[in-house]
């Protein structure tokens, strides 16, 4: 049964960067056909999809923080990590990490079969 | 930027009753090369991650009980649950995979 498991700092200041990781156990990051997202649900909001990456390094952020966003993979750790910059309080929210397929039709990831629990990171000073 | 508005907000409900949860899209998922829906149904239970239930429009993810069905296409959108169960609870949220993934607001399903 594929896990997988965000860590983190909690708390991260204003104007900083915010960097998590997600570790994947019980089935390889490398395994063809899956992709690693990031999803976030800030306080009162709904989900919102924040980038993918596929083993490979391709990636696919979310045009909305594209500028602020790097996603990152290590297979040897068979773990990917999110870096979101310059953060603001209006980032705080609880960060998912998820696995996912990809249509050849879309391009989109779809079908998030597997979830992180989640990780509360509060933006303040 | 598809938006997805689903409705109601609120679904308080019986055990054992029929529900039902609409998800409108601004743009239609209906991708005709294939012909799949690009909107997929994940349940939030209070505390926990969300859970896929139906995906590309109509189909149950595994272990998914039976009684979840998702039917719709184009804009128009269907979660039906045949007979709630207490299990249920939770936060229901569709999602578009057409174009850069959005979520729908969410409806809260209350016994």
């Amino acid at each position: 049964q594929v896990q997988l498991q965000e860590s983190g700092p909690r708390l991260v200041k204003p104007s900083q960067t915010l960097s998590l990781t997600c570790t994947v156990s019980g089935g390889s990051i490398t395994s063809g056909g899956n992709y690693w997202s990031w999803i976030r649900q800030r306080p009162g909001k709904g989900l919102e999809w924040i980038g993918y990456i596929y083993y490979t390094g391709r990636t696919d952020y979310n045009p909305s923080l594209k500028s602020r966003i790097l996603i990152s993979v290590d297979t040897s750790k068979n773990q990917f990590s999110l870096n979101l910059n310059s953060v603001t309080a209006a980032d705080t929210a609880v960060y998912y990490c998820a696995r996912s397929r990809m249509s050849t039709v879309t391009t989109v990831p779809y079908y998030f079969e597997y979830w992180g629990q989640g990780t509360q990171v509060t933006v303040s000073s | 930027e598809i938006v997805l508005t689903q409705s109601p907000l609120s679904l308080p409900v019986t055990p054992g009753e029929p529900a039902s949860i609409s998800c409108r899209s601004s743009q239609s998922l209906l991708v005709e090369s294939n012909g799949y829906n690009y909107l997929d149904w994940y349940l939030q239970k209070p505390g926990q991650s969300p859970q896929l239930l139906i995906f590309l429009g109509s189909n149950r993810a595994s272990g998914v009980p039976d009684r979840f069905s998702g039917s719709g296409s184009g804009t128009d959108f269907t979660l039906n649950i045949s007979r709630v169960e207490a299990e249920d609870v939770g936060v229901f949220y569709c999602m578009q995979a057409l174009q850069t993934l959005t979520f729908g607001g969410g409806t809260k399903l209350e016994i």
